[in-house]
């Protein structure tokens, strides 16, 4: 299974901008690298996925390296909201998300 | 809409008690996740669903654990005898198919469990 890396926490100001990263130096070329955030007392809730190219939707933007072993999740103003712990996830077989411990943002007021 | 629910959202219960915790699926979602998340870790893995059978139970810790979903719906975890160590959030998804390129799972709250 394809292993990823995250930092353990990261810190940002409210209203700038945050990148989260994430290393994925085995992945395969059918993974697609997905990301789920979780907000305290909460189920993980979805943000974004990719293959190759950057992605964006309402919520952030997902930038891929050329070589596809890196990530990085993009918020483009951080909000207290956003307060949460970010999991990086390449899906082993068909559906199965091996979570790792994820990145623990914090978002200063 | 109505997402994936779960009940009770706490249980308290007592070491060698029976313990059943029940998932409510996105309606029309085929396939159904229970992961398991003890404090200061990601989610981890138990039974897979695609309708009515258990597609992978790889990630049961042991047969004291044990998953139906007998309509292809409604979702029941049941854990015999009990341990402290099963303390933990027990996490439901759904989504509408297995396919991981383009299907998202939705996660319901928890059950939070408590082994006394």
């Amino acid at each position: 299974d394809a292993k990823t890396t995250q930092p353990n926490s990261m810190e940002s100001n409210e209203e700038e901008p945050v990148h989260l990263p994430c290393n994925h130096s085995t992945i395969s070329g059918t993974d697609y690298i997905h990301w789920y955030r979780q907000l305290p007392s909460q189920g993980p809730e979805y943000v974004i996925h990719g293959l190759t190219s950057n992605v964006n939707n309402r919520m952030a933007s997902l930038a891929i390296a050329e070589d596809r072993k890196s990530s990085t999740l993009i918020l483009h103003r951080a909000t207290l909201r956003d307060a949460a712990v970010y999991y990086c996830i390449l899906p082993s077989g068909t559906y199965k998300y091996i979570f790792g411990t994820g990145t623990r943002l914090k978002v200063l007021a | 809409g109505a997402g994936v629910s779960q009940t009770p959202s706490n249980k308290v219960t007592e070491k060698g008690k029976y313990v059943e915790l029940r998932c409510d699926p996105i309606s029309g979602h085929t396939a159904l996740y229970w992961y398991r998340q003890s404090l200061g870790q990601g989610p981890e893995f138990l039974i897979y669903f695609q309708g009515t059978g258990a597609a992978d139970d790889s990630g049961l810790p042991n047969d004291r654990f044990f998953a139906v979903r007998p309509e292809g719906s409604v979702s029941t975890l049941k854990i015999q005898r009990t341990e402290r160590g099963d303390s933990a959030v027990y996490l439901c998804a759904s989504s509408l198919t297995a396919d991981r390129v383009r299907e998202t799972q939705y996660f319901g709250p928890g059950t939070r469990l408590l082994v006394l």
